[in-house]
């Protein structure tokens, strides 16, 4: 399989912005996603990026570089709501999902 | 479907019954993927298709693990002679040419 390799965990304080990094070794892909996966919940699409460079989505963020085999997904102005399990996801033929990355948003 | 629907939503069964677990997907979409998560990991890839042809079952754990889809519509995932260590969430997922999956709301497997 894939390795893909994020942060288990990750606090901040509302309002701020935290950067959630994710690198990876494959032979090949054809993009990369970010899932957002609340406690209990099936996971939902934020963002997929396919070329290199940024890609924004109001206060949601992702960036890939392939060359560096890394991307990372901003999150800014942080609401509670935003506490959850962000998971990075390449877009190879089975779609590998790494383990993910639990923020804990704090008042 | 509006939606993937997965049925049953929940299933406790004693160790060596055999269960069946359905996902019906969303309406046009060729690819489907089943996944098993474990509390606090990401998903974990078992098998998917591209309509009614298996590409991949790389990821199921072993033979006691099958999967079907033979209309290319809906699929289920059987497995025999249930173990203690098969209980898990089971998702299933489908996507569009885009590859976006949409998940369904999952089955929690308990094997006692």
């Amino acid at each position: 399989g894939q390795n893909i390799d994020q942060p288990t965990e990750m606090t901040a304080t509302e309002g701020a912005i935290v950067q959630i990094n994710c690198t990876y070794q494959t032979s090949g892909f054809n993009g990369l996603f970010w899932y957002q996966q609340h406690a209990g919940e099936a996971p939902t699409f934020l963002s997929y990026n396919v070329l290199d460079g940024l890609e924004e989505k109001g206060r949601f963020s992702s960036f890939l570089s392939r060359s560096k085999g890394y991307s990372y997904l901003l999150l800014k102005e942080l609401q509670m709501k935003d506490s959850a399990s962000y998971l990075c996801v390449l877009n190879d033929y089975k779609l590998s999902f790494g383990a993910g990355t639990t923020v804990t948003v704090r008042a | 479907g509006a939606g993937v629907s997965q049925s049953p939503r929940y299933k406790v069964t004693k160790r060596g019954q055999d269960v069946a677990l359905r996902c019906d997907p969303i309406s046009g979409h060729v690819s489907l993927y089943w996944y098993r998560q474990a509390l606090g990991q990401g998903p974990e890839f078992l098998t998917y298709f591209n309509y009614e042809a298996q590409q991949d079952k790389s990821g199921l754990p072993n033979d006691r693990f099958s999967a079907e889809r033979p209309e290319g519509s809906i699929s289920t995932l059987t497995i025999q002679r249930t173990e203690q260590r098969d209980s898990a969430m089971y998702r299933c997922a489908s996507s569009s040419l885009t590859g976006e999956l949409f998940f369904g709301e999952g089955s929690r497997l308990t094997v006692l």
